[in-house]
């Protein structure tokens, strides 16, 4: 059983559409995240939801839009896509938003490319 | 700040020890992590370390944490080719709402 995984794993769009990645954990836990890997493999934190909440919001487009509909949910929806979305988007959770122990866990990507 | 810093590129030769390195700025950081990202494949948590540690071993894996440098690292011992990968630290923060910083990643190369 995958622990986070997400969907589709590759996804080529043109500019101007909308799209959405989905990401579901089965570990039971109450936070979870997106993350995006640009070009240069440089990772960044996007999102980040406890309890279906909106904790962290990491001065993200507003033409990305995450959604949690439970606990064990983060989609992201993406509007009027541009050339410079075309990255890795990694989903990840854990059990908490704080405290200590917390290890954070990741699915295997979706690969967007926006040509 | 939150600039945690790697060095782009390490070569080994297959059976040596690899040693990777990785500098942070913040001193309120909680945990430090190591993850492994293969190509083309998400990433794997290797190992953490709680600030309070100096070393954390765990089989080839030895973390070392010298906190008063800011300065963590990660030893494979007997490296295999299968070791090849891009190597992330990583560091979280009290009161960041469980968020990771990531280093920019070390690309390891096992050569035979």
């Amino acid at each position: 059983d995958t622990a986070v995984s997400q969907t589709p794993k590759y996804l080529v769009t043109q500019m101007g559409n909308d799209k959405s990645i989905k990401c579901e954990q089965n570990l039971g836990h109450d936070t979870m995240y997106w993350y995006k890997q640009d070009s240069k493999k440089f990772l960044k934190i996007m999102f980040s939801y406890n309890n279906k909440e909106l904790i962290i919001n990491e001065t993200v487009p507003n033409r990305f839009s995450p959604k949690s509909p439970d606990k064990a949910h983060l989609n992201l929806h993406i509007n009027s896509l541009e050339l410079g979305d075309s990255a890795v988007y990694f989903c990840a959770s854990s059990q908490g938003s704080t405290g200590s122990g917390n290890t954070i866990y990741f699915g295997e990507g979706s690969w967007l490319t926006v040509v | 700040g939150e600039d945690v810093e790697q060095s782009l590129f390490l070569s080994v030769r297959e059976g040596d020890s690899s040693v990777i390195n990785c500098t942070y700025t913040d001193s309120s950081s909680t945990y430090l992590y190591w993850y492994k990202q293969e190509p083309g494949a998400g990433l794997q948590l290797l190992t953490y370390i709680f600030s309070n540690m100096d070393m954390k071993q765990d089989q080839r894996l030895t973390v070392l944490l010298n906190k008063k440098d800011k300065h963590l690292s990660l030893r494979i011992a007997d490296t295999q080719t299968g070791d090849s990968a891009i190597y992330f630290c990583a560091e979280r923060f009290t009161g960041g709402g469980n968020k990771l910083t990531f280093g920019t990643g070390t690309q390891l190369k096992v050569e035979l």
